[in-house]
């Protein structure tokens, strides 16, 4: 267990919703970056949030957002839902901005029909 | 060519049988990672390694800088050992993580 906890486990949105995924880090650590992993995929990088500010993007369109609150956890809010939007949402919490090592959460499992 | 490339993509091996994974990238990076995802999706940490070579039980884990190449080694496989092994580097200025496609690691008994 690394103390990295998402909410929910699963859901199930149609095409054109909203969806909020929710994510707590662990105890002692600011910093937290969101990952979509496509089923068969690697990983890829959405965002990090340090301090409530994003620290750094990858490659996905602004209906990609997101927010980190003063006790660190955050949200990742994805409008506009598409079907390739269908994946594993996977956030991970590191002590500082720029430490190697991440903590990843159990992850949420995206639907879209 | 993605930045992180893994190979095999599919292994299945026999318990007890040595076990290599490779992982080749591109970019200038300042740790590479080994992790592993079991069924379900949670992620755990198996090395994080900048240079040489990590030992953990059964597990070992070789970087060579030069050459941009790193492998995971697994003596004594057992089937318990069955999940996703990714090779991922840290880069950029937020240091993500960039990540392989995975291997599919099966070991029967």
């Amino acid at each position: 267990e690394t103390g990295v906890t998402q909410s929910p486990t699963h859901l199930i949105k149609t095409r054109g919703q909203q969806v909020t995924l929710r994510c707590s880090s662990q105890s002692g650590h600011n910093t937290v970056s969101w990952y979509q992993q496509a089923l068969g995929q690697g990983p890829q990088f959405i965002f990090q949030y340090y301090r409530e500010e994003e620290n750094g993007r990858g490659n996905f369109p602004p209906r990609f957002s997101g927010l980190q609150f003063p006790n660190y956890s955050s949200e990742l809010n994805v409008n506009a839902l598409e079907l390739d939007d269908s994946a594993l949402y996977l956030c991970a919490s590191s002590r500082i901005a720029g430490s190697y090592e991440q903590y990843f959460g159990p992850g949420t499992r995206l639907t879209v029909t | 060519k993605n930045e992180v490339e893994q190979s095999p993509q599919n292994l299945t091996a026999q318990e007890g049988e040595f076990i290599t994974i490779n992982c080749s990238y591109s970019v200038g990076i300042s740790a590479l990672h080994w992790l592993q995802q079991h069924p379900g999706g949670g992620i755990v940490s198996l090395f994080m390694l900048s240079s040489g070579k990590k030992k953990h039980g059964r597990l070992i884990a070789t970087i060579n800088i030069q050459e941009k190449h790193s492998s995971l080694h697994i003596t004594a496989s057992h089937p318990r050992d069955s999940a996703v092994y990714i090779c991922a580097v840290t880069s950029g200025s937020a240091r993500q993580l960039t990540f392989g496609s995975g291997t599919q690691l099966t070991v029967l008994p």
